[in-house]
């Protein structure tokens, strides 16, 4: 059974940061994984996808990478602003759909 | 497009009552997924399906639970008699493949007393 985690669980980190956010998975069977961010209250957007086939995406100030063999993706964000702070999360896409727990990120103005 | 649309964004209800949950997934959507989020628990995959067909309901947590898509633009997650541990925001998101985008609902939050 897919598990997924991800590091830090909470973030906080002055404006201007560039800062990275873990996805760990433990099935490298995958067809794809996405990255969300969750405001309170609010439900998830997407930021990017990554199909299994890919090391990389970027959008603007974020990039996700993927590292299959190592059950591993990491998002990138450059120069962090306040707006930035949110819930992100990383869902993996294999045999089942299943979400990590979240990091919870704060950018201090 | 106006996105997935669920309704209601929020529902109290009384235990024992039963509680019915919509969604419109987006226009050519082909796949249709219910998750519940909890503090305890995170995001749930409860149920999907693929073409209006119940693909994987193993999330679904007990029998009191039941989900139906009778066409492509619409679908239901019931849940009956609905407990006080039933309490929280349930999402709804389509993508137009099973390898695709997901794109997620606004949830609806239910409180049961």
């Amino acid at each position: 059974k897919q598990e997924v985690t991800q590091i830090p669980a909470a973030l906080s980190v002055p404006e201007g940061e560039n800062l990275v956010l873990n996805c760990s998975f433990t099935d490298s069977a995958i067809y794809n994984l996405q990255w969300f961010r969750q405001d309170p209250g609010k439900g998830l957007t997407s930021l990017l996808l990554i199909q299994s086939s890919q090391r990389e995406q970027t959008s603007g100030r974020l990039n996700a990478s993927l590292d299959k063999s190592s059950g591993r993706s990491t998002l990138y964000i450059a120069a962090s602003q306040p707006g930035d702070s949110a819930t992100y999360l990383c869902e993996v896409n294999g045999q089942n759909f299943v979400f990590g727990p979240g990091t919870r990120l704060s950018v201090l103005p | 497009d106006a996105g997935v649309i669920q309704s209601p964004r929020h529902e109290v209800t009384e235990m024992g009552q039963e509680v019915t949950l919509r969604c419109k997934p987006i226009s050519g959507h082909n796949s249709l997924f219910w998750y519940r989020q909890t503090m305890m628990r995170g995001l749930e995959l409860l149920i999907y399906f693929n073409n209006n067909v119940p693909i994987d309901d193993s999330g679904m947590p007990e029998d009191r639970f039941s989900a139906k898509m009778p066409n492509a633009s619409f679908s239901t997650l019931k849940i009956q008699p609905s407990e006080p541990r039933d309490s929280a925001v349930y999402f709804c998101a389509s993508k137009s493949q099973l390898g695709g985008e997901l794109f997620f609902g606004e949830g609806s939050r239910l409180t049961v007393l």
